[in-house]
């Protein structure tokens, strides 16, 4: 399994400019995550969905949309960038069972820069 | 508002030594506190996680201890590795439907000197 994977790894974008960042795992998990990092900061939840077809927001959603059409993937879009977008962007996935002691896989990341 | 604080911001030990580092949350609904690492450039990793029905929980050089009624759990790392220089991440969840994504700290940068 390549577990969490996202692309690209690096995007350096102009402010007012839209971009698509993907997302996604081949473990069959139900729940997919989206949070920014930024220094001094932790991870902040921005978006998350619970299968195919559903999404809600997290913590940090405004400036962001996203989709979840099917199991693997879950694409993170930017329609009108920022530099307040500037930050490291990270996937994450767990199985789902009901419970929160799954462990959430976090894919590798993508440094996002807004000029 | 900051739901999980964490201390301290960085940490330098030498090698063998011990490090500590202390979380407080402030949500009495969370129910899972897992510690993530990440070392440079890439995503953080899961390396250990507690409920909170237990007090400690230990995995090799590892181990988490748990404070319900102050709202408190801390990782302990033995041994201190060179190795074991990276950032260290406490986290919690709720169970509230068991979507919940982690509420993270703020990390810390733990350098281990040979």
């Amino acid at each position: 399994n390549a577990g969490v994977t996202q692309t690209p790894k690096f995007r350096i974008l102009k402010i007012g400019q839209s971009m698509t960042l993907q997302c996604a795992q081949d473990m069959n998990h139900n729940y997919m995550y989206w949070y920014r990092q930024d220094p001094g900061m932790g991870l902040k939840l921005i978006y998350y969905s619970v299968g195919a077809g559903i999404t809600d927001k997290g913590e940090v959603p405004n400036g962001y949309n996203v989709s979840r059409s099917t199991t693997e993937d879950f694409p993170l879009r930017l329609e009108l960038a920022a530099p307040s977008q500037t930050s490291v962007y990270f996937c994450a996935s767990r199985k789902g069972t009901g419970k929160s002691t799954d462990t959430q896989y976090f894919g590798p990341g993508t440094r996002l820069t807004v000029l | 508002q900051q739901q999980v604080k964490q201390s301290p911001q960085s940490l330098i030990v030498q090698k063998g030594g011990i490090s500590i580092i202390n979380c407080a949350y402030e949500n009495t609904a969370f129910d899972y506190f897992p510690w993530y690492q990440q070392f440079p450039g890439k995503g953080p990793a899961l390396l250990i996680a507690i409920r909170p029905d237990v007090s400690e929980k230990k995995e090799g050089r590892f181990t988490i201890s748990f404070n319900k009624s102050a709202k408190q759990f801390s990782l302990h790392i033995m041994d201190s590795q060179p190795g074991d220089s990276a950032t260290y991440f406490c986290a919690a969840s709720g169970s509230g439907g068991g979507a919940d994504g982690l509420t993270f700290g703020k990390g810390t940068h733990l350098i281990i000197q040979p």
